[in-house]
């Protein structure tokens, strides 16, 4: 079982490269989501999705962009680095509707991005 | 969505002792969730406690639910340097949409001594 497997692990970039965080699940979740962590800080929700071709924004979308077209991936997008995205980045899934859920989700190991 | 706040910031015990941190929360939830975050690692879930139910056990986790005042509690029993992590709780609204917008206050940091 793979759970949520994240890809690169860490990545450093220059300032206006762009690149795209990669997300796979095997679990058959139809949420996902992608957060960020700052060191002292908790998670910041990027973007998240309840299905194939549904996506939406979370707290902190501006620089990012997101696309679910199957159930399994769900992808990150920098479009143009910036050191202020310099920062460790969570994906996540889980069962939709949280409502009724009977477990919690499932999150990756991490990519840990910077920006120089 | 909405997320709760954890109580203390941080918390410094010895090994065998108890640890307790709590989440307060604004709207009604469906239930809520507890998870762990070792350092440098992604948060893995802990525990779900549903609005109906007042008390949970998972192992040396008991977890409470106070839905009148909002809060809800997390007791870790004869604590163990391995507990040593940053706790998170995320309370899943009532009402309103459904989607996930599971979001994270600052956690509580907790330090076991061995």
């Amino acid at each position: 079982n793979a759970g949520v497997t994240q890809t690169p692990k860490f990545q450093v970039l220059k300032t206006g490269q762009s690149m795209t965080l990669q997300c796979a699940q095997d679990m058959n979740h139809e949420y996902m989501s992608w957060y960020r962590q700052d060191p002292g800080m908790g998670l910041r929700l990027i973007h998240y999705s309840v299905g194939a071709g549904i996506t939406d924004q979370g707290e902190v979308p501006n620089g990012y962009n997101v696309s679910r077209s199957t159930t399994e991936d769900f992808p990150l997008r920098l479009l143009s680095a910036a050191p202020s995205q310099t920062s460790v980045y969570f994906c996540a899934s889980g069962p939709y509707p949280l409502l009724n859920a009977n477990y919690g989700y499932t999150f990756g190991s991490g990519t840990r991005l910077t920006v120089v | 969505s909405q997320q709760g706040e954890e109580d203390p910031q941080a918390l410094s015990i010895q090994e065998g002792e108890n640890a307790t941190m709590n989440c307060s929360y604004k709207t009604s939830i469906n239930n809520l969730q507890w998870y762990r975050q070792n350092s440098g690692r992604g948060l893995v879930h802990l525990i779900l406690i549903r609005s109906n139910e007042r008390e949970k056990h998972s192992g040396r986790l008991r977890v409470t639910l106070d839905t009148s005042k909002k809060s809800s509690s997390l007791l870790i029993t004869a604590s163990r340097a391995a507990d040593t992590a940053s706790y998170f709780c995320a309370p899943i609204n009532a009402g309103g949409t459904s989607y996930g917008k599971l979001t994270f206050g600052q956690g509580t940091i907790l330090t076991v001594h061995p």
